[in-house]
């Protein structure tokens, strides 16, 4: 069965960096696209960053450019965050999840992890 | 605040039906069908219910369908029943450069 594994949250200062983490088990790792999408506490989800099955196409949501970079390693089947200039807003649960359909990037989110949640505060 | 409109709350008893709206633009909900919902019950993980506007997963009971009508999308939840009881989500793609949009998300209690 589909299985994603979240880890490397924590709390982080205002302006420090995080690396998140994804293992992703019981499918072909390296044909779907792979999403982050986080969710602030009490509040709604919202999308954090795409990146296609041949990293061919990469995008980011605009609360995020120029501070998150998202990266896969198709050989050991994770997904990475990589969270640099983090600001107390960044505060939330992180899930990645999987697009539905293999070579899709249409946005539709099959599976998720069971997220972890990233603490920005000083 | 969502790109995507949803009513905060909604409520129906056991069996009943109903209707979660999302309203967007014509940049997402009205120019796509890539229209999605998830269900969310406390401290979990969405759970995809429909995709595609009015596709459902395997799995996903026939008592969920969706519909789109302008730049407004709806689910659909028939014979309603107390596990139905959670938030629920509608997402879309859009053409700004956010490319994917949530709405703010609908407490659904079933009496």
């Amino acid at each position: 069965q589909v299985q994603l594994v979240e880890s490397g949250g924590g709390v982080v200062q205002p302006g420090g960096s995080l690396r998140l983490s994804c293992a992703a088990s019981g499918f072909t790792f390296r044909t779907f696209g792979m999403h982050w999408v986080r969710q602030a506490p009490g509040k709604g989800l919202e999308w954090v960053t795409l990146i296609s099955s041949d990293e061919t196409n990469i995008k980011l949501a605009d609360s995020v450019k120029g501070r998150f970079t998202v990266s896969r390693d198709n050989s050991k089947n994770a997904l990475y965050l990589h969270m640099n200039s983090l600001r107390p807003e960044d505060t939330a649960i992180y899930y990645c999840a999987r697009e539905l359909r293999s070579s899709s990037s249409s946005g539709t989110w099959g599976y998720w992890g069971q997220g972890v949640l990233v603490s920005v505060s000083s | 605040q969502s790109a995507l409109t949803q009513p905060a709350s909604v409520s129906g008893s056991p069996g009943q039906s109903i209707t979660i709206s999302c309203t967007g633009t014509s940049s997402d909900v009205g120019g796509y069908n890539y229209v999605s919902w998830y269900q969310q019950h406390p401290g979990k993980a969405p759970k995809l219910m429909l995709y595609d506007v009015n596709n459902r997963p395997s799995g996903v009971s026939y008592r969920f369908s969706g519909s789109k009508s302008g730049n407004t999308a709806s689910l659909i939840i028939s014979g309603l029943q107390t596990e139905d009881e959670a938030d629920y989500y509608c997402a879309s793609y859009t053409s700004t450069s956010t490319r994917w949009v949530f709405g703010g998300g609908t407490r659904l209690t079933v009496l």
